[in-house]
C-alpha cells in the first residue's frame, strides 16, 4: 500500500519569508499523481497545487511551487513571500491514478508570524 | 463556480442510532469520493463511486453504506453510530475521465456522536 509521510507536524515562518514543508512517499507505480492540500481553521480543504509523475517540470502556482524528486520519492512545497493568510494544516496527498483514491500525510501546521 | 455540496453541515446524534450524509457533486462530475477526518487526523478514504457504481472501498465499518443516485448526489448511511464515529466527513468529487487527477472538496459534514 502507498504511504504519504510528512516528517514536519509543526513549522513557522516570518510574513514575507520563504518556507518548505515536506513530503516523501512510498510508492511501485510510475505514473501518480501527488498533490498538496490546505485546511485552514474552518476545516475545509482546498487544493494549492498537483503534480503528474510523468510530467519532469517542477508545478508552480503563483507563490506555491513544487520539489519533486521522482527517484527520491520526495514532494516538498515551497511557500513564497508567506502571508498571514496562509497559515493552516497543509496535507501532502497521492493519488494512484485519475480517478482513485487519495491517500494523505499526517499534516504539517503552519504558522505564519507578523 | 458551482463546488461540491454537503449536508447537514452539522449533525448531533447519540450512540446507537442513525445518520445520512448527503453530497452533491459539483455539475458533470461523475466520480463521488467519501473521507472521514477524526480529530487531529488526516482523511481516511472510506468509499468512492464512479458512474453510479462503487469504484473503491477502504476502512469503511460494515455499519457504512453508501450508494451514488442517478443525478449522481450520493449518500453516506450510517447506523448503531458510535462515540468512535464522531469526525468530519468529506464528500469529494472529480471527473473521472480527466487525466488531472483532481479531487474537489466540499465543507464537510461535522458528526457528533453523544
Amino acid at each position: 500500500a502507498q504511504t504519504v509521510t510528512q516528517s514536519q507536524p509543526e513549522m513557522s515562518v516570518q510574513e514575507a519569508e520563504t518556507v518548505t514543508l515536506s513530503c516523501t512517499y512510498d510508492t511501485s507505480e510510475s505514473d501518480y499523481y501527488l498533490f498538496w492540500y490546505k485546511q485552514p481553521p474552518s476545516r475545509q480543504m482546498i487544493l494549492v497545487i498537483r503534480q503528474e509523475a510523468y510530467k519532469q517540470q517542477n508545478a508552480t502556482e503563483n507563490r506555491f511551487s513544487v520539489n519533486f524528486q521522482k527517484a527520491a520519492k520526495s514532494f516538498s512545497l515551497k511557500i513564497s513571500d508567506s502571508q498571514l493568510g496562509d497559515a493552516a494544516m497543509y496535507f501532502c496527498a497521492y493519488g494512484e491514478t485519475s480517478g482513485s483514491r487519495l491517500t494523505f500525510g499526517e499534516g504539517t501546521q503552519l504558522t505564519v508570524n507578523p | 463556480a458551482a463546488g461540491v455540496i454537503q449536508s447537514p453541515r452539522h449533525l448531533i446524534k447519540e450512540k446507537r442510532e442513525t445518520a445520512t450524509l448527503k453530497c452533491y457533486p459539483i455539475p458533470r462530475h461523475d466520480t463521488v469520493y467519501w473521507y472521514q477526518q477524526g480529530p487531529g487526523q488526516d482523511p481516511q478514504f472510506l468509499i468512492s463511486f464512479y458512474e453510479k457504481m462503487q469504484s473503491d472501498k477502504g476502512s469503511i465499518p460494515d455499519r457504512f453504506s453508501a450508494q451514488q443516485f442517478s443525478d449522481y448526489h450520493s449518500e453516506l448511511n450510517m447506523s448503531s453510530l458510535e462515540l468512535g464515529d464522531s469526525a468530519l466527513y468529506f464528500c469529494a468529487s472529480s471527473f473521472g475521465g480527466g487525466p488531472e487527477g483532481e479531487q474537489y472538496f466540499g465543507p464537510g459534514t461535522r458528526l457528533t456522536v453523544t
